[in-house]
């Protein structure tokens, strides 16, 4: 079974400084998806970010950026010039690709995210 | 195209009550996912449907706990006689047909807020 850690309970960062969030997982597949999603106050779950593990490039979209070292099974979150909106709990996800990728989702804890103005 | 559906939002039942939450997917998505958030954890995959079949119900406690999703109508998730660990959030997401996109990207509902007296 996949498992994915979040070590990091709490991170705090000031308004326009930049934020990473960590997640490492442990799995036996070679192919598989992985996520961040954010989870603000109102409790609906949002996709922030997705990366196909057989892609070497790191996806970005936008402020937010991921490092992905398959190798380490890491995959960190980064959130630049923060903005009091990104305050929230952030999970990592994992997703197996077989079976056509219509597997449920592994979530980590989560991290929840303190903006400071 | 309005989102995942859920109702109720909240719903409160006392020890031994049965609770009903429904989910009505995406317009032209025909699998859907349960996920069961409790306090201060990442959402935890519970059982995933396609029209009239359950395919992984890996996630469901064996006992008290069953899903549906008919032909028409919601999907339904049961709760049996419910005790106070059963308090947690109840997430829905749905997905398009597997093959349909790289991603078959899950699409949360807003979540039902299950409380137990």
């Amino acid at each position: 079974a996949q498992t994915v850690t979040q070590s990091q309970p709490e991170m705090s960062v000031q308004e326009a400084e930049t934020v990473t969030l960590s997640c490492t997982y442990d799995t036996s597949e070679s192919d598989y998806y992985l996520f961040w999603y954010k989870q603000p106050p109102s409790r609906q779950m949002i996709l922030v970010i997705r990366q196909e593990a057989y892609k070497q490039q790191n996806a970005t979209e936008n402020r937010f950026s991921v490092n992905f070292q398959k190798a380490a099974k890491s995959f960190s979150l980064k959130i630049s010039d923060s903005q009091l909106g990104d305050a929230a709990m952030y999970f990592c996800a994992y997703r197996s690709r077989t079976g056509g990728g219509a597997d449920g989702l592994t979530f980590g804890k989560g991290t929840h995210l303190i903006i400071q103005p | 195209n309005a989102g995942v559906m859920q109702n109720p939002r909240h719903l409160v039942r006392r020890r031994g009550q049965e609770a009903r939450l429904r989910c009505s997917p995406m317009k032209g998505h025909s699998h859907v996912y349960w996920y069961r958030q409790l306090p201060e954890e990442g959402l935890k995959f519970m059982v995933y449907l396609q029209k009239e079949n359950i395919i992984d119900e890996s996630g469901m406690p064996k006992e008290r706990f069953s899903a549906e999703f008919p032909k028409e109508g919601p999907s339904i998730l049961r709760i049996q006689q419910v005790v106070r660990g059963d308090s947690a959030a109840y997430f829905c997401a749905s997905s398009p047909i597997v093959g349909v996109g790289p991603y078959n990207e899950q699409f949360f509902g807003p979540g039902t807020r299950l409380t137990v007296l």
